[in-house]
């Protein structure tokens, strides 16, 4: 079963925009979240996390907010830049070995 | 510089061949993690390891065997794969396994394509 699910594939954006990655999540029993990233031929490197007890985290241009009730969460970049152009998979823990990523969502920031 | 090596970085082999995948991290990380990553799919957790110790096997088919002979080194044995194991294997470290310190550092995976 899928507990984490990015339902969109891909976003383009223009350059100097907002991104808004969306990711929902089916198991009420995550308690921490991540969001990485991907470029082709690497594996994926760490963006940013949140935990439960939280909403909003921030680093820099790129921001994570949480809505328990909804079960969804979202990374909004801004401004986006060419370099962000990368797969973005959205992940989530309940607080033992097992993470649970989504299928990831393609963003395109065209110049 | 990832922190996290795998080798080979391509892998092409028959349904009755035998092949082992090698992962190795420099991180100081007590933790390893074995992931398939399907086209257009989730990133499946296969395996676990805390401590050398496995911890987690998401039932995962026994044609996938892993070996993990210290907290440096992950190992992927292969054998008599299906053409539907065709995927990328991507391996992971993270300094623990509590929700505070399990963010996980990834290879550059193993393209695995099974004929």
């Amino acid at each position: 079963d899928q507990q984490v699910k990015q339902n969109s594939p891909s976003l383009s954006v223009q350059e100097g925009r907002i991104s808004i990655l969306n990711c929902d999540y089916t198991n009420s029993m995550f308690d921490y979240f991540l969001w990485y990233k991907k470029y082709p031929a690497e594996g994926p490197t760490f963006l940013i996390s949140i935990s439960s007890i939280k909403d909003k985290n921030e680093d820099g241009r790129f921001t994570v907010f949480l809505n328990k009730s909804a079960k969804h969460l979202s990374l909004h970049i801004v401004p986006s830049q060419p370099g962000d152009s990368a797969v973005y998979f959205c992940a989530a823990s309940a607080g033992n070995n097992d993470m649970r990523f989504g299928a990831g969502t393609r963003l395109t920031v065209k110049p | 510089e990832t922190g996290v090596t795998q080798t080979p970085r391509h892998l092409v082999m028959g349904m009755t061949n035998k092949k082992s995948l090698k992962c190795e991290q420099h991180l100081g990380h007590n933790a390893m993690y074995w992931y398939k990553q399907s086209a257009k799919k989730p990133l499946e957790l296969m395996f676990v390891y805390n401590f050398k110790e496995q911890t987690e096997n998401n039932s995962v088919p026994s044609r996938f065997s892993p070996e993990c002979p210290n907290s440096s080194h992950l190992f992927l044995h292969l054998h008599t794969l299906q053409p539907e194991d065709s995927a990328l294997y991507l391996c992971a470290s993270s300094l623990g396994t509590s929700v505070w310190n399990n963010e996980q550092f990834f290879g550059p995976g193993t393209r695995l394509t099974v004929l």
